[in-house]
């Protein structure tokens, strides 16, 4: 009972590399969604997907990219690295939409450099 | 602005204590209030409010919330020092969730 993976746990990338991080999971949930925490702060919300083939820009989404080709998966791509983009991501899903509690993955820890 | 507002941001007790957590909020399209523990890693879901005073309640930890206010509060009684974590609530509108900061809570033996 996996739940929802995230992978790499630990990233340290260089000033402008690129990378994807990954989020699976196997609930069958149709909701998804991707948050980065900085210290000291809640959770604020990057993009989010209602299934697969939808997604839609959360609260901070310049500099990341998503897409939803399969209700499993949600890839988040950074496009060009930025020290700002240091923080922990963490991605999470729910059965849908409405009314749910979202599962969260351990995160990813992404150094900038 | 959406905004959801935590209080107090951090929060150190002795174990025993009973402590108040506050969640307010603005948002359009309210949907439902949700509580999370956050402790190393993933948050984890504690309770979900989407009715005006009715209280959820599971073991020592209870929750309520007003939606004439606007507000929710999470008790947590005789505390132990394994609820220290970081508490987060966050507001589902608009099919999207908007997050407070947390309350950081330490309980001290």
């Amino acid at each position: 009972n996996a739940g929802v993976t995230q992978t790499p746990k630990f990233q340290v990338l260089k000033t402008g590399q690129s990378m994807t991080l990954q989020c699976a999971q196997d609930m069958n949930h149709e909701y998804m969604s991707w948050y980065r925490q900085d210290p000291g702060m809640g959770l604020r919300l990057i993009h989010y997907s209602v299934g697969a083939g939808i997604t839609d820009q959360g609260e901070v989404p310049n500099g990341y990219n998503v897409s939803r080709s399969t209700t499993e998966d949600f890839p988040l791509r950074l496009l060009s690295a930025a020290p700002s983009q240091t923080s922990v991501y963490f991605c999470a899903s729910s059965r849908d939409r409405y009314n749910q509690p979202q599962h969260f993955g351990d995160g990813t820890r992404l150094s900038i450099l | 602005e959406d905004k959801v507002v935590q209080s107090p941001l951090s929060l150190v007790v002795h174990e025993g204590d009973t402590v108040t957590l506050n969640c307010s909020y603005e948002v359009t399209n309210f949907r439902s209030l949700l509580w999370y523990k956050q402790e190393k890693k993933a948050p984890t879901f504690l309770f979900m409010l989407t009715s005006s005073g009715i209280e959820k309640k599971s073991g020592r930890l209870s929750s309520i919330l007003d939606k004439k206010e606007l507000f929710s509060i999470l008790n947590i009684t005789a505390t132990q020092t394994g609820d220290s974590a970081i508490y987060l609530c966050a507001v589902d509108h608009a099919g999207k969730s908007t997050f407070g900061d947390g309350t950081t809570l330490t309980v001290k033996p």
